[in-house]
């Protein structure tokens, strides 16, 4: 079974803070998708990234999945208090969405 | 817009009772999902379809079964209730197997078993 390792599992930081959130494996994947979840909604997709070294820019979020398609991580600058939620990354390993591996999520809370 | 709508916010229901778990979908996937999300363990696959009265097993299928009669809806049975089975439910759906379809998720159902 392959794992996603995100961490920090929780983050709270002030609004202006930049961040980063990390999502590990020991795996390759095919590509790696983000996810937002805000509290009473699913989650929804911010990016996917497929090549190794892929830098994706969405205003204040950068995504970047890593070179050898292990790793990836999500840089938010001057947060804002609408980023604050579950941040979810998720690996497709078989080039089918079937196969999606969650991370268990970093919650952001940013205060105003 | 993808919309996903799942019949119910919030359900309570006692050990052992039959439950129904009810999605559509309105954008003519043809893949279809559900999950169960909790704390410190994340999002679980239970069961996926990828076609009208196909199915197949996620990673936690025990306990629960699946029914796609039609292609917009999927629902998701829990044949017998118990209390380890609280949790979010979150129906999603997907445009078949197109590299890297992301997942369209509806709002989720709350069930608490009692």
């Amino acid at each position: 079974t392959q794992l996603l390792e995100q961490s920090p599992q929780f983050l709270s930081i002030q609004e202006g803070e930049n961040l980063t959130v990390y999502c590990n494996s020991s795996s390759v994947f095919s590509s790696l998708q983000w996810y937002r979840q805000e509290p009473g909604e699913g989650p929804v997709l911010l990016v996917t990234v497929v090549t190794g070294g892929e830098v994706k820019k969405l205003k204040r979020l950068t995504f970047q999945f890593g070179d050898a398609r292990k790793d990836s991580s999500l840089h938010i600058t001057a947060a804002q208090p609408g980023d604050t939620g579950l941040y979810l990354c998720a690996g497709n390993s078989g080039g089918s969405n079937y196969k999606l591996t969650f991370g268990k999520g970093t919650l952001l809370t940013v205060n105003p | 817009d993808v919309k996903v709508t799942q019949s119910s916010r919030y359900l309570v229901k006692r050990t052992g009772e039959k439950v129904f778990l009810e999605c559509v979908q309105d954008m003519d996937h043809e893949n279809m999902f559900w999950y169960r999300q909790d704390p410190g363990l994340g999002l679980r696959l239970i069961y996926f379809s990828y076609d009208v009265k196909m199915k197949e097993k996620g990673d936690i299928p025990e306990g629960y079964s699946v029914s796609r009669e039609k292609k917009e809806r999927f629902s998701l049975i829990l044949e017998s209730a118990s209390t380890n089975q609280t949790s979010m439910y979150l129906c999603a759906s997907s445009l078949i197997d197109r590299d890297n379809s992301p997942l369209h998720f509806g709002n989720g159902t709350r069930l608490t078993v009692t």
